[in-house]
């Protein structure tokens, strides 16, 4: 069974502030994704990672960096929170070959 | 860019009806067509997927159907139960050449009893 864990369920930070948002997954898995989800707009990529220490932009990179120092972790950093970044932010690994995404349970963050 | 639309945004059946979402994608050579079930305060699961040289795939009371012409494919969901109600989502990738899904917008499901 796949796991896929991140840090917090739920995040309440200020205007400004660095927030750091954690996924780890126990399955060896080579791909691992940032999503956010808003209601009415789906699951956008910010940003996602084929091995450890490379990364790619996504679809909405603007206002966020990511980490993949160990193949198991992944970790998505507002470098300065701005309340347009309040979501729910879904990780998700991936094996090569079947395709399939196993998804976290989210973050749910709030920036006031 | 990659573009995928998704209709109806919400859908409400009675139970034992049929329910039908349907997706289409922006650029033809896309070829990895998955969807994905999320339950309420849960995470998305996938629950079928195709690849475009399918027309067409079954499991169960769920098919997915596929017309690359058109650009479009679509859910079916047969003999619908109330644990059927969930947001479903339509995703399309050009696997082989990039990881990354291209999700719709979600489709709200309810099925009353």
């Amino acid at each position: 069974d796949v796991k896929v864990t991140q840090s917090s369920r739920y995040l309440v930070k200020r205007t400004g502030e660095k927030v750091f948002l954690e996924c780890v997954q126990d399955m060896d898995h080579e791909n691992m994704f940032w999503y956010r989800q808003d209601p009415g707009l789906g699951l956008r990529l910010i940003y996602f990672s084929y091995d450890v220490k490379m990364k790619e932009k996504g679809d909405i990179p603007e206002g966020y960096s990511v980490s993949r120092e160990k193949k198991e972790r992944f970790s998505l950093i507002l470098e300065s929170a701005s309340t347009n970044q309040t979501s729910m932010y879904l990780c998700a690994t991936e094996d090569r070959g079947p395709y399939e995404q196993y998804f976290g349970p989210g973050t749910r963050l709030t920036v006031t | 860019g990659e573009n995928v639309e998704q209709h109806p945004s919400t859908l409400s059946v009675q139970e034992g009806d049929s329910a039908v979402i349907k997706c289409t994608y922006s650029d033809s050579a896309s070829n990895y067509f998955p969807w994905y079930k999320q339950e309420l305060g849960k995470r998305p699961q996938l629950i079928i997927d195709i690849r475009s040289n399918v027309g067409e795939k079954k499991d169960q009371r769920i098919a997915v159907t596929l017309n690359k012409t058109a650009k479009h494919f679509s859910l079916h969901i047969t003999e619908t139960q109330p644990e059927d109600s969930a947001v479903y989502f339509c995703a399309a990738s050009k696997r082989d050449s990039s990881y990354k899904l291209i999700f719709g917008s979600g489709t709200r499901l309810l099925v009353r009893p």
